[in-house]
């Protein structure tokens, strides 16, 4: 079946660094990823949608300017968290739309802890 | 607003009972409604997804229904085995967004 793959599965950094979080899809291409994010005991919150080749969609109240995506070829999107903050600290996960289908599926999402 | 519920919120069994997990969905024009298994610190396994078309699917222990116009859906587990405690997760799929519930913690004990 369809396999995503995302890393790092955990990351640290201090605050006021960049972090780039990878999502790739591993034996298909994905013309649209999706980006979200979890806070504890909630469900996963859609950040921005990614589109090959042209911007994201960002939701609203997400910072495009902090979250910063992109999405160059048919199976890797990034998002970089710039100049972090210990309230960006929060699990990330990515998603890719496979049209055989129309199931979504997740990588195995990103603990990101800014200190 | 699209909303998704999930009942109950938390569900502990002990070994070998059967039981249902409950989604339901505000707007019935979905194009398919998908569940999920999501581990502690981990990313999601899909389970079963059932187009808008069908009614049901099957996989193994699991059984999914589905039912547009109550709008809601049900998640069957047979048989519960402690390797099934996780947090399961609904999502509705609009004509463009996946909206999810907030998952039903479920605790299988020996």
């Amino acid at each position: 079946g369809a396999v995503v793959s995302q890393h790092p599965s955990r990351v640290i950094c201090k605050s006021g660094t960049s972090v780039k979080i990878e999502c790739r899809s591993l034996d298909f291409q994905a013309t649209t990823m999706f980006w979200y994010r979890q806070f504890p005991k909630q469900s996963l919150m859609l950040m921005a949608t990614s589109n090959e080749g042209s911007k994201a969609t960002y939701e609203q109240g997400v910072e495009k300017d902090k979250f910063l995506i992109n999405h160059a070829s048919l199976t890797l999107s990034t998002l970089t968290v710039t100049s972090a903050h210990p309230e960006d600290s929060s699990f990330y996960i990515c998603s890719a739309l496979e049209t055989t289908n129309y199931g979504y599926t997740f990588g195995s999402g990103t603990r990101l802890t800014v200190v | 607003k699209q909303e998704v519920t999930q009942i109950p919120a938390a569900l502990s069994v002990p070994e070998g009972e059967n039981l249902v997990l409950n989604c339901s969905f505000t707007d019935s024009a979905i194009y398919n409604l998908q569940w999920f298994r999501q581990d502690p610190g981990k990313g999601l396994t899909s389970l079963l997804l059932i187009q808008s078309s069908q009614r049901e699917q099957t996989s193994g222990r699991l059984n999914a229904s589905l039912d547009k116009s109550s709008g809601r859906s049900t998640l069957y587990i047979a048989a519960s085995q402690p390797g099934d405690s996780a947090t399961y997760l609904c999502a509705r799929r609009g004509y463009s967004t996946l909206t999810f519930g907030k998952g039903t913690m479920l605790l299988v004990s020996p």
